[in-house]
């Protein structure tokens, strides 16, 4: 079964700081990657979709990076605001059988940045 | 504006007391699927569904009923609420079931007493 970790949990950064999240999953056969940010209280926001064939996705300031075989992702930041403070999930998307594709998440790094 | 909407937003409850917890969605996608997210365990599959008349289950199906009789809506059935289905709740949908990106509604923060 897949599994997704997120490290670390928690992190604060001064404003302006470029950062980088990891994301490592345990089954390298994933259709595809999406990391997502959720604020307080509220759903989640679609960041970044790598497909399994890609190495990586830019926007803006966000890029997202995957390695499939040694199933690693890391999402980098470059010159973090305040706004950008909140929780940043990752999750894959595998083959579960029957003809679905199972999105699977992990735990997420709650993201702090200090003004 | 392309979006998933979920009704309600917040819910208290009594035990025991059928509830059901509306998402619609105006993309014309085909999956939808619904998760629960706690503290310490993340986002949780309940039910999906790939089609019309298509659902099966998730990671956590057990006490929700799900239905799929047009595209655009995929409600969620508590048939018996009991506290431990006291959660944030998130409707989702995507295209397809493969290599798209999943919208996901606002969520409905649900409480069984």
């Amino acid at each position: 079964k897949q599994e997704v970790t997120q490290i670390p949990a928690a992190l604060s950064v001064p404003e302006g700081e470029n950062l980088v999240l990891n994301c490592s999953f345990t089954d390298s056969a994933i259709y595809n990657l999406q990391w997502f940010r959720q604020d307080p209280g509220k759903g989640l926001t679609s960041l970044l979709l790598i497909q399994s064939s890609q190495r990586e996705q830019t926007s803006g300031r966000l890029n997202a990076s995957l390695d499939k075989s040694s199933g690693r992702s890391t999402l980098y930041i470059a010159a973090s605001q305040p706004g950008d403070s909140a929780t940043y999930l990752c999750a894959v998307r595998g083959y579960s059988g029957a003809g679905s594709y199972q999105l699977t998440f992990g735990k997420g790094t709650k993201l702090s940045v200090i003004p | 504006e392309a979006q998933v909407t979920q009704n309600p937003r917040y819910l208290i409850t009594v035990t025991g007391k059928k509830l059901t917890v509306t998402c619609s969605q105006n993309m014309n996608h085909e999956y939808m699927s619904w998760y629960r997210q706690d503290p310490g365990l993340g986002l949780r599959q309940i039910y999906y569904s790939m089609n019309v008349e298509v659902t099966d289950k998730g990671d956590v199906p057990e006490g929700y009923k799900v239905s799929r009789k047009e595209k655009r809506n995929f409600p969620l059935i508590l048939e018996s609420p009991s506290p431990n289905q006291t959660s944030l709740y998130f409707c989702a949908s995507s295209l397809s079931a493969g290599t798209d990106t999943q919208y996901f509604g606002p969520g409905t923060r649900l409480t069984v007493l």
